[in-house]
């Protein structure tokens, strides 16, 4: 399986302020042959289940914000929240789809307020 | 739209069995993957079952074919069937459907194993 890393485990940030959470692959799940990293952004709320955020890396899904970004290639991987608002407040997983099931999540990072 | 509901969730002994029902309007388990993930404390988010319209069946290797997944086309609903549980399969279950789980979630079901 493939381990996904997130960092930091925690962040806090001021309203309006950036948030960056990095997720790093243990191998590339960049596909040679289309040049897609097969690699999605999930937010989780208390008592909700994940919403997908960000596939391809860097597709946000319809109806989600654009103050949510995704870049990155191959291993190393960034969610950038531009502006924090209150309903921001979460915990985030990056989950990689390049292998067949099981894909693999990272363990989470949970952004607040600061 | 896409819905999913998990039912069949509860409090039950080690040892013991459980069957988990996801109910699904908006899309048939017959046309898509189909799959259930959980997220027990300390275990973080894991898939743990799921199939392919075609009826291939996946499974996490450290399950050691305790859970089965199943579905009734005629119900639009699909199953997880777990057995031998132990304090380690405690956590809410989700069903999922499309590949990644990228249609939708249920809300999810709590299972905990205790005596």
């Amino acid at each position: 399986d493939i381990v996904m890393t997130q960092s930091p485990d925690y962040l806090a940030v001021s309203l309006g302020e950036r948030a960056t959470i990095n997720c790093k692959s243990g191998q590339s799940v960049l596909y040679s042959s289309n040049n897609k990293n097969y690699l999605a952004w999930y937010q989780q709320k208390p008592g909700q289940p994940p919403k997908l955020l960000i596939t391809w890396a860097s597709t946000r899904k319809s109806g989600v914000p654009d103050r949510f970004s995704g870049s990155g290639s191959g291993t190393d991987f960034t969610l950038t929240i531009s502006s924090l608002q209150a309903e921001d407040v979460a915990v985030y997983y990056c989950q990689q789809y390049y292998t067949t099931f099981p894909w693999t999540f990272g363990q989470g990072t949970k952004v607040e307020v600061k | 739209e896409v819905r999913l509901v998990e039912t069949g969730g509860g409090l039950i002994q080690p040892g013991g069995s459980l069957r988990l029902s996801c109910a699904v309007s908006g899309f048939t388990v017959d046309g898509n993957f189909m799959s259930w993930a959980r997220q027990g404390p300390g275990r973080g988010l894991e898939w743990v079952a799921g199939f392919y319209s075609d009826g291939t069946e996946y499974y996490v290797d450290f399950l050691k074919g305790r859970f089965t997944i199943s579905r009734d086309i005629s119900k639009n609903t699909f199953y997880l069937q777990m057995s031998s549980l132990t304090a380690d399969d405690t956590g809410v279950y989700y069903c999922a459907a499309g590949d990644w789980g990228s249609l939708g979630w249920g809300p999810g079901t709590l299972v905990t194993v205790s005596s």
